[in-house]
């Protein structure tokens, strides 16, 4: 049962466009959204994260909104840059005591062209 | 990678082999986790630690198991390996809600 459904697989914008990934939730207990940025051949990196109790988080060009009546959040990228050419996942955990683990999404590969 | 490394960071194995997968961090965190990375499945959680000696399973923990002796380490084992288990296997540290990803291992089993 996939609880985080990510959209869309692969995303081509140009430079100086607004990248947008968004994903869906069905579990209502999730209390964490971050998202996540991978280069090839590393790990994920945290890049923003949000909780339910507030419907947009911004850091730099990086926004994360949240609708919670709707299940659905999204991460926009601001005046994209071929730097950010890279796989993008949203998540979400559970307050579980002890716990704290990650459901991920499917993944965004971001292609952002000069 | 957050004081986080991972060995091997490729290995090639053959079917019904004995794998063991190794993190280590420097940083004393207390939950420690192993998660799988294939196409079409983002990262999906296999086992994890919220101390020595206290692990559980995640979704996708049938064939693992895995062991935690000590604080800073944090061992994968594929007990026969398969080649359903061809994977990047990456380890994640936390001490809250931030998750800290090792550089992650290539296992291919043939």
């Amino acid at each position: 049962q996939q609880q985080v459904k990510q959209s869309p697989q692969s995303l081509i914008v140009q430079k100086g466009g607004i990248s947008i990934i968004n994903c869906a939730y069905e579990n209502t207990a999730f209390d964490y959204f971050p998202w996540y940025q991978q280069f090839p051949g590393k790990g994920p990196a945290l890049l923003i994260a949000i909780r339910p109790d507030v419907s947009e988080k911004k850091e730099g060009r990086f926004t994360i909104s949240f609708n919670k009546s709707a299940k659905q959040f999204s991460l926009h990228i601001m005046d994209s840059q071929p730097g950010d050419s890279a796989t993008y996942f949203c998540a979400a955990s559970l307050p579980s005591t002890g716990r704290r683990a990650l459901t991920f999404g499917s993944g965004t590969r971001l292609q952002v062209q000069p | 990678d957050a004081g986080i490394t991972q060995s091997p960071r490729h290995k090639v194995t053959e079917t019904g082999t004995p794998v063991t997968l190794r993190c280590h961090q420097t940083e004393n965190h207390r939950y420690m986790y192993w998660y799988r990375q294939d196409p079409g499945h983002g990262l999906r959680l296999i086992h994890y630690s919220y101390g020595v000696k206290d692990t559980d399973k995640g979704e996708v923990s049938d064939g693992y198991s895995v062991s935690r002796s000590k604080t800073e380490d944090f061992l994968l084992t594929l007990e026969s390996a398969t080649s359903s288990q061809t994977s990047v296997y990456f380890c994640a540290i936390s001490g809250t809600d931030t998750q800290y990803f090792g550089p992650g291992t290539r296992l291919t089993v043939l």
